[in-house]
Order: structure tokens, then C-alpha cells, then sequence
């Protein structure tokens, strides 16, 4: 499984985006880039996923390196609701689980 | 649409009991799988179950088993608790296998069981 790095923490204010980073220097060439989000006292909600272009839905977009080596999630207009763990998550071809790192704890101020 | 549901949502036990957490997968989802998730840490994968058959384990001691029924609900059982075992157990299902055909299915988690070994 590719080891990623997120910082353990970070702040930011409602109504403005959210950039939240994500190092996954280990990555292999077929592995997806998944991110899920736990709100409290929920479970994990999947976000968004891809592989090597730009993806965007309804709730965020993932902007990927090109090396493929670092992630960014992007928040375009955080609220209160968003403020929440974000988990980055690669996943090989094949892979029969989630494997969870420990993730980026967001704050969001009103 | 009913979301994946867990029972019970609570649990209390002592040392050396078992246990048995239950779940019930989406309408129409075949795959279950079951995370624990100790306070302040990630999910950390016990068992994924697809059609009933066991597709993969996690590093988790025997104590640790879990079946899946035709209906595709299924069930957790944890055997000699210990202290170390309180923790969130989360449940989680998709439509088919995580990766098939090389697309990606989405899990969808339940709220979890809370358990705590006093």
C-alpha cells in the first residue's frame, strides 16, 4: 500500500476554498487517488476520486501533480458542514479495502 | 433509501465476553466490509465479504470473525474481549467488489457500533 503524508491539522474560514494537500511519493502508475471524509460521530463518506487528469463533482475537485506524487483536494466554498477528517487514499488495482492514514482534521470558523 | 444500518448503535462488555455486531448493506449491495477505528485514529480494515465468500482479511487476531448471509447482511463476532478492543466498528458496503473491471465502487459506511470493554 502507497504511505501517505496530510498534515494533522487545518483551519480555515466558511464561505472561502479549502486547499488540502496530500504526499503520496510511493504511488504505483495504476494506483487511484480516492479521498474520503469522516464528519463527526459518522462514518467515512466517499468525496471524490481520480487518476491522472483534474476531477471535479458536486462536492470538491482533485487537482493531481503530474508526477502523480501529491494531491491537492480542493473546497471551492467551505461551510460548517464541511469541517470534518479528510482522508487521501491510494488504491491498487485489485485492492479489496480502504486503507486509512490519519488523515487531516479541518476546522472551519464561522 | 435506508443507508447502511448497524446494531447496536451501543454496546458495553467486560473482559473475556463475545460479541456480535450486526449490519445491513444497502438494497441491492453484495459486498460488506468491516473497519475498527480506535479513538483518534483512522479505520483499519478487518473483512470484506462479496457473495457470502470471505475476499479479504485484515491483520486482526482469530478472535476476530465475521459471516455474511444470503440476504447479504452480516455479521461481526469478537471473541475473549480485551480492553484493546473498544473501539468504533464501522461497516461498509458497495455494489459489487471494490475494484471491478477496474472501476471503482464507492462504499458507503453506517454510523458504526461503539463498543466499550471495561
Amino acid at each position: 500500500d502507497a504511505k501517505t503524508t496530510q498534515p494533522n491539522s487545518m483551519e480555515s474560514n466558511e464561505e472561502e476554498p479549502v486547499h488540502l494537500p496530500c504526499n503520496h511519493s510511493t504511488i504505483s502508475g495504476t494506483d487511484y487517488i480516492h479521498w474520503y471524509r469522516q464528519l463527526p460521530s459518522q462514518g467515512p463518506e466517499y468525496v471524490i476520486h481520480g487518476l491522472t487528469s483534474n476531477v471535479n463533482n458536486r462536492m470538491a475537485s482533485l487537482a493531481i501533480a503530474e508526477d502523480r506524487k501529491s494531491s491537492t483536494l480542493i473546497l471551492h466554498r467551505a461551510t460548517l458542514r464541511d469541517a470534518a477528517v479528510y482522508y487521501c487514499i491510494p488504491m491498487g488495482a485489485g485492492a479489496q479495502k480502504l486503507v486509512f492514514g490519519q488523515g487531516t482534521r479541518l476546522t472551519i470558523n464561522p | 433509501d435506508a443507508g447502511v444500518t448497524q446494531s447496536p448503535t451501543h454496546l458495553i462488555k467486560t473482559r473475556g465476553q463475545h460479541v456480535t455486531l450486526r449490519c445491513s448493506p444497502i438494497s441491492g449491495h453484495k459486498s460488506v466490509s468491516w473497519y475498527q477505528q480506535v479513538l483518534g485514529q483512522g479505520p483499519q480494515f478487518i473483512f470484506q465479504y462479496y457473495e457470502k465468500e470471505e475476499r479479504g482479511r485484515g491483520n486482526f487476531p482469530d478472535r476476530f470473525s465475521a459471516r455474511q448471509f444470503p440476504n447479504y447482511s452480516s455479521e461481526l463476532n469478537v471473541n475473549a474481549l480485551l480492553l484493546g478492543d473498544s473501539a468504533l466498528y464501522l461497516c461498509a458496503s458497495s455494489s459489487s467488489s471494490l475494484r471491478y473491471r477496474g472501476f471503482y465502487n464507492e462504499q458507503f459506511f453506517g454510523p458504526g457500533t461503539r463498543l466499550t470493554v471495561l
